[in-house]
């Protein structure tokens, strides 16, 4: 069975210090790992993904995030946050079958000045 | 390419109507996906087709909802009637081809029933 566990609701960080949004995952299989970003008001937006290459994937933005298989872990950072990073940021785990894509509960980013 | 359109984008009824949800997805694009969205359940898969076909509503709520889409770049999603706890916002997203997980989603119908 899959899941994908995202450990912090809400993650607030001041303009220019890292962001680090966690996420865990279970899969029977070899997962497609992905990051979804939500803006207010808007829908979902593909960040990055990994699909078994490299184990550090860089995105959009400036966002990257690293698999550990070892940690059934693939977090989200970024080195300086930016005012226009508050958004909602989802984690979703993909072994195959549009039916079995699940998403995270979301992180909430806030970043302030 | 314009993304995926949806629209209304903002739909205030009365209880007992019905509510019907439209979208374009993306030119090319086989597959085409509604979820919907709130707070106390977060991002919940509702139906998705494939070249036209449904392959899977099991994550539609009731028979008060009901899905189609008649060609590759238009679908509808109906609520009749409709209930306030049907209060949402509706996405439709679109991808191309069956291994990706790649999913393009449109900004979103947000329902409103009183």
């Amino acid at each position: 069975a899959q899941s994908v566990t995202q450990l912090d609701s809400h993650v607030s960080v001041s303009e220019g210090t890292p962001v680090l949004l966690r996420c865990n995952y279970s899969s029977s299989y070899s997962p497609s790992l992905f990051w979804y970003v939500q803006h207010p008001n808007k829908g979902l937006q593909l960040l990055l993904k990994y699909t078994s290459a490299a184990t550090l994937v860089k995105g959009i933005n400036g966002f990257e995030a690293e698999f550990k298989k070892s940690e059934t872990s693939f977090h989200l950072t970024k080195p300086s946050a930016h005012m226009s990073d508050a958004a909602e940021y989802f984690c979703v785990v993909y072994s195959g079958g549009y039916n079995k894509l699940i998403f995270g509960a979301g992180t909430r980013l806030a970043v302030h000045p | 390419d314009a993304g995926v359109i949806q629209s209304p984008r903002h739909e205030v009824t009365e209880m007992g109507q019905e509510v019907t949800l439209r979208c374009k997805p993306i030119s090319g694009h086989d597959y085409l996906f509604w979820y919907r969205q709130t707070m106390m359940r977060g991002l919940e898969l509702l139906i998705y087709f494939n070249n036209n076909v449904p392959i899977d509503d099991s994550g539609m709520p009731e028979d008060r909802f009901s899905a189609k889409m008649p060609n590759a770049s238009f679908s509808t999603l109906k609520i009749q009637p409709s209930e306030p706890r049907d209060s949402a916002v509706y996405f439709c997203a679109s991808s191309a081809g069956s291994k990706t997980g790649e999913l393009f989603f449109g900004e979103g119908s947000r329902l409103t029933v009183l």
